[in-house]
């Protein structure tokens, strides 16, 4: 059974600091996607990342797909308190199915 | 354009009770999925539906959920009999393009 593990599991930091959350695996991942989930809603895709060692970058986010493709990386920059939410990772572990397993989440919290 | 629709938002049962689910996909896209997102968890592939075909149901415990897609469109879950660990954020997501999905607000199911 493929296991996404998040660390962080929760992160409360003020308005303005960088923060970096983790997705480690120990399978090798065809692709892997981030969301943001608020409260009350469902997850929201913020990026698809395909190639090992690709980084993607949208605004004051940055996301890293490690080169053996087992990893990946999310970082803040410069954190606002819109950000607050539980961050997802999603690997599909088989090319071509699009099947995506979540990890258990990063719950973050931007304080004023 | 309107997102994936689902209803109710919240529903409270007893155990051995049963209940049912709707959503109503993103108009034109064929596949629909189905998760199960327990508290503190990243959500989990219930069933996969492409139109109204069975893509994938491999997690699904099919002696008490059941789902059905009529038409290829809207999609009904249903729990019979429910148990406590039923109790959990049931979001439905659909796709025009397989790794896209667009995730709908879900539904909370309280089991007591």
């Amino acid at each position: 059974t493929q296991l996404l593990e998040q660390s962080p599991q929760f992160l409360s930091i003020q308005e303005g600091e960088n923060l970096t959350v983790y997705c480690n695996s120990s399978s090798v991942f065809s692709s892997l996607q981030w969301y943001r989930q608020e409260p009350g809603e469902g997850p929201v895709l913020l990026v698809t990342v395909v190639t090992g060692g690709e980084v993607k970058k949208l605004k004051r986010l940055t996301f890293q797909f490690g080169d053996a493709r087992k990893d990946s990386s999310l970082h803040i920059t410069a954190a606002q308190t819109g950000d607050t939410g539980l961050y997802l990772c999603a690997g599909d572990p088989t090319s071509g199915t699009y099947k995506y397993i979540f990890g258990t989440g990063t719950r973050l919290k931007v304080l004023a | 354009e309107a997102g994936v629709a689902q209803s109710p938002r919240y529903k409270i049962i007893e155990k051995r009770q049963s209940v049912a689910f709707w959503c109503n996909p993103i108009s034109g896209h064929a596949t629909l999925y189905w998760y199960q997102q327990i508290l503190g968890q990243g959500p989990k592939l219930l069933i996969q539906f492409q139109n109204n075909g069975v893509v994938d149901d491999s997690q699904l415990p099919k002696d008490r959920f059941s789902a059905e897609r009529l038409k290829g469109v809207d999609s009904t879950l249903k729990i019979q009999p429910a148990k406590l660990e039923d109790s959990a954020v049931y979001l439905c997501a659909s796709s025009l393009v397989v790794y896209e999905q667009y995730f709908g607000p879900g539904t909370r199911l309280t089991v007591t």
